[in-house]
């Protein structure tokens, strides 16, 4: 069984660009979050889709905006990027329902120049 | 609001020795608590769980009890190894609110030979 994908791996951008992460989840699974993790802040909870719904939404400002399709993949995406968000973005997979064990991606190392 | 308050490190140890990571938790209700680890590179990976108090979640010789008197969840392991070496994230979830985890800030473990 294939477990969750995140692509790309690694990214290096502009301050003022905008990045789009993908993270396919695993199959069956309806649930995906996303995370920040940086040395200084540690894992930062973003926002949690399920069935193409945000169900929860962290505190972080409306420039990280995600979405979820049919097939459960979701995007996450960061507009006018600043130095402060080079971080590794986490992708996290859940069966279904709450309060159930989440199962993570390998990341996407994002650096912003 | 809900947190975890985990063990700072760095911890080192040697091949063969006991191992203790402290965890503390604040949460309305009854959460789930979680053990996730992470090597270099990679995400987390979920080592043990357990969802309600007094049950016991063990894993590749690690074992940590739910503890709601004293809000706890520390990990043990009797003999490490040096392929243990990684952080350790400790994490709760609530069962009622989706799938958003809040995790402490992480114990780097180094085991020396």
């Amino acid at each position: 069984k294939a477990g969750v994908t995140q692509t790309p791996r690694y990214l290096i951008k502009t301050r003022g660009q905008q990045v789009t992460l993908s993270c396919s989840p695993i199959s069956g699974h309806r649930s995906v979050s996303w995370y920040q993790q940086t040395p200084g802040q540690g894992l930062q909870f973003l926002f949690e889709y399920f069935s193409e719904t945000q169900r929860n939404k962290g505190n972080f400002p409306g420039r990280f905006s995600g979405r979820q399709f049919s097939n459960s993949r979701s995007e996450m995406n960061v507009s006018t990027l600043e130095l402060g968000d080079s971080a590794l973005y986490l992708c996290a997979s859940s069966l279904d329902g709450v309060g159930t064990e989440a199962f993570f991606g390998q990341g996407t190392r994002l650096t912003v120049v | 609001g809900d947190s975890v308050t985990q063990m700072e490190g760095p911890v080192t140890l040697s091949e063969e020795a006991f191992l203790t990571i402290n965890c503390t938790y604040t949460a309305t209700g009854y959460p789930s608590l979680f053990w996730y680890v992470q090597y270099p590179g990679e995400g987390l990976q979920l080592l043990l769980k357990a969802t309600k108090a007094d049950d016991k979640g063990s894993n590749k010789g690690f074992e940590a009890t739910y503890r709601k008197e004293t809000t706890s969840f520390h990990l043990e392991k009797g003999s490490v190894q040096v392929s243990d070496s990684a952080v350790y994230f400790c994490a709760l979830i609530r069962t009622n609110t989706g799938n958003q985890f809040y995790f402490g800030t992480g114990t780097s473990l180094t085991v020396i030979p």
